[in-house]
């Protein structure tokens, strides 16, 4: 069966601190993968997304960047954090030809 | 205006109650996610539907393709039901991406 693993489930991490955010599939091949950021009070927003290796789109322009150095592993990443880098971020995979999503259990990250 | 609208924006119920969360959207979907967010942050894909209705225990959810809009109804709501009910759209059309609702709290009161 399918499965996605993200961590850490929580991090806390200074201003101008580095970041690396993994999340992995397993039991599935060529997945569309897909990185989402929650700021506080607000909903679920798109930041990147990827539908092959080595292939990011971005969609919003941030402090962040993403990488797929395998064919089940969708990596973010920043090199300095803003304390507005703060907020829960989500992994999700798909099949490319369905439309159902599976999550992972997110991170939430505190920047201070 | 949003393209996934949820409401209520907070919900308070006492232990119990029967609780729905109502959700509509815009946009042409090909399907429709509901999730679970509890405090700590973890999120719960609760139901995925394309039409008719889903049940899961307490849960059932519902979607209306014509009047594009959804509910999820929680019968014999417990205080453990208490976190955030996100409603997510995915798009139709060849990208098929999620447009999320901005949740629902719900407090189910002991």
């Amino acid at each position: 069966s399918q499965t996605i693993h993200q961590w850490p489930a929580t991090l806390v991490q200074p201003v101008g601190s580095p970041l690396s955010l993994e999340c992995t599939v397993e039991g599935t091949s060529n997945p569309n993968l897909y990185w989402y950021r929650q700021a506080a009070g607000r909903g679920l927003q798109l930041l990147f997304y990827s539908v092959g290796i080595g292939q990011i789109s971005s969609e919003v322009p941030q402090n962040l960047s993403a990488s797929r150095p395998q064919d089940r592993q969708f990596i973010l990443s920043s090199k300095k954090l803003l304390l507005s880098d703060s907020g829960f971020y989500l992994c999700a995979w798909r099949y490319r030809a369905h439309y159902g999503y599976t999550f992972g259990s997110g991170t939430r990250l505190t920047v201070v | 205006k949003n393209e996934v609208e949820q409401s209520p924006q907070n919900l308070t119920a006492q232990e119990g109650e029967f609780i729905t969360i109502n959700c509509s959207y815009s946009v042409g979907i090909s399907a429709l996610h509901w999730l679970q967010q509890h405090p700590g942050g973890g999120i719960v894909s609760l139901f995925m539907l394309s039409s008719g209705k889903k049940k899961h225990g307490r849960l059932i959810a519902t979607i209306n393709i014509q009047e594009k809009h959804s509910s999820l109804h929680i019968t014999a709501s417990h205080p453990r039901d208490s976190a955030v009910y996100i409603c997510a759209c995915v798009t139709s059309g060849s990208a098929r991406q999620l447009t999320f609702g901005s949740g629902t709290q719900l407090t189910v009161l002991p």
